[in-house]
């Protein structure tokens, strides 16, 4: 089966500049990821997507990132405007529906988009 | 919130010797515990998963880990290293409840020939 999409695979933006990173999940899978990870550290979660709603995006830089998966599918991630610390890898993941009862938390990772900010 | 502490950043190892990569715990629930592979330029990779089942888990390449509550660890090992497994390793903990994965700072593995 086909794996997690995403694109660009690279980015090089100026500071201030906005910059969209596009996923498209395992076929199927209701629940969709955004990760940040710096140099040398883990990924560490933006936000969770179910289907289209938001599960989770505590750890989301509201003032300027946002995400959207308007047709629970695909997804974008935004950042405007984009600062020297946003430089990092973005990786979405994608795992199968919650059922009732049970999580099915195996999750399915794409190869990520290097995001450099100068 | 649940958490995990990869206590060594870096591991060297000659071809052909045992691998051991630590990772140990924090969880107010009963957690998934996972480890995942991430070669240069690649996705992460699924290597094994611990889900409440057995305490020794296999996984792929032929690396295990085993769950061991009383020390809140689940280390990583092979029996012999092999070239193709020079990557960075990541030790993740999830609370079963809404999915929420932590995951460890990684662990650099190298391979001397």
């Amino acid at each position: 089966e086909a794996g997690v999409a995403q694109s660009p695979r690279y980015k090089i933006i100026e500071k201030r500049q906005s910059v969209a990173f596009w996923c498209n999940p395992i076929s199927g899978h209701a629940t969709l990821y955004w990760y940040q990870q710096i140099l040398g550290q883990g990924p560490k979660l933006l936000i969770q997507f179910q289907n289209n709603g938001v599960v989770d995006d505590s750890q989301l830089p509201k003032d300027r990132f946002s995400a959207e998966r308007l047709k629970g599918v695909d997804s974008t991630l935004k950042i405007q405007p984009a600062k020297l610390e946003d430089s990092a890898v973005y990786l979405c993941a994608s795992s199968p529906s919650r059922l009732a009862g049970y999580v099915t938390d195996t999750q399915y990772f794409g190869p990520g988009t290097r995001l450099t900010v100068l | 919130a649940q958490s995990v502490t990869q206590l060594d950043s870096h591991v060297s190892v000659s071809e052909g010797t045992p691998v051991l990569l630590r990772c140990n715990y924090s969880s107010s629930y009963s957690p998934s515990l996972f480890w995942y592979v991430q070669h240069p330029n690649k996705g992460l990779q699924l290597l094994l998963k611990y889900t409440s089942a057995a305490t020794l888990v296999k996984g792929i390449n032929g690396f295990e880990a085993e769950f061991k509550k009383s020390e809140t660890s689940f280390h990583l090992t092979k029996p012999s290293a092999h070239m193709s497994d020079a990557a960075e390793y990541f030790c993740v903990v999830s609370d079963r409840n809404n999915n929420d994965m932590r995951f460890g700072a990684g662990t650099r593995l190298t391979v001397k020939p």
